[in-house]
């Protein structure tokens, strides 16, 4: 199986400030990688997929990259309705995991 | 509008069983992968299973292998997972998504199961 690694697990920020979030993976899987957002008593939502690709309707301030075994997602701007946590998942292989979260909180 | 909504949650005790549902609408629910995916209280996302649109390629996590079983109904745009003798550790909200093969598209907004005695 792959395995997932998030930092950091948790991070305080302003309003305005740049956010970034790694996630490692146990094994290459290229660009198999999506990037979800989950706020408190909701379903998760889809953010990025194929590593960089932008779901349609998400806003532009989110970015993704990297390929292998280490991926990058970017808030450029946080905004107030940003505060959430985030995952990302592997899609090369089953069972298709999830990395632990990072949660980002309002500073 | 694609939507999923799940059902059949509820409090059951320890060895007991569950039928969740998970009907679909606003999509051609028979060329679509599905999965069912949980969330324990507190904790991160946990796949758990995984149907192709046809049924015949099934995927179980080790944590739920032998104990619980994914259907599907194309006829009735419906994913089912039967879950037997479940365990205190098997309590979260359970959430179908549609599978677009890069990735979990769509989801329902879950239906919570506690096994507690």
């Amino acid at each position: 199986d792959i395995q997932l690694t998030q930092s950091p697990s948790f991070l305080s920020a302003f309003v305005g400030d740049r956010v970034t979030i790694t996630c490692r993976a146990s094994q290459d899987i290229s660009s198999y990688l999506a990037w979800y957002q989950q706020k408190p008593g909701k379903a998760p939502k889809l953010l990025i997929y194929a590593a960089s690709t932008l779901q349609g309707g998400v806003p532009l301030r989110f970015s993704g990259s990297g390929s292998g075994t280490e991926f990058t997602l970017t808030i450029s701007s946080l905004q107030p309705e940003d505060f959430a946590t985030y995952y990302c998942q592997q899609v090369k292989i089953y069972p298709r995991a999830f990395g632990p979260g990072t949660k980002v909180d309002i500073k | 509008e694609v939507l999923l909504v799940e059902s059949g949650g509820g409090l059951v005790q320890p060895g007991g069983s569950l039928r969740l549902s998970c009907a679909a609408s606003g999509f051609t629910f028979s060329s679509y992968d599905m999965n069912w995916v949980r969330q324990a209280p507190g904790k991160g996302l946990e796949s758990v299973s995984y149907i192709s649109s046809s049924g015949t390629i099934i995927y179980y996590a080790d944590s739920v292998k032998g104990r619980f079983t994914i259907s599907r109904d194309n006829a009735k745009n419906s994913l089912y997972l039967q879950m037997d003798s479940l365990r205190a550790e098997d309590t979260a909200v359970y959430y179908c998504a549609r599978d677009s093969r890069s990735d979990f598209d769509f989801w329902g907004q879950g239906t919570l199961v506690t096994v507690s005695s």
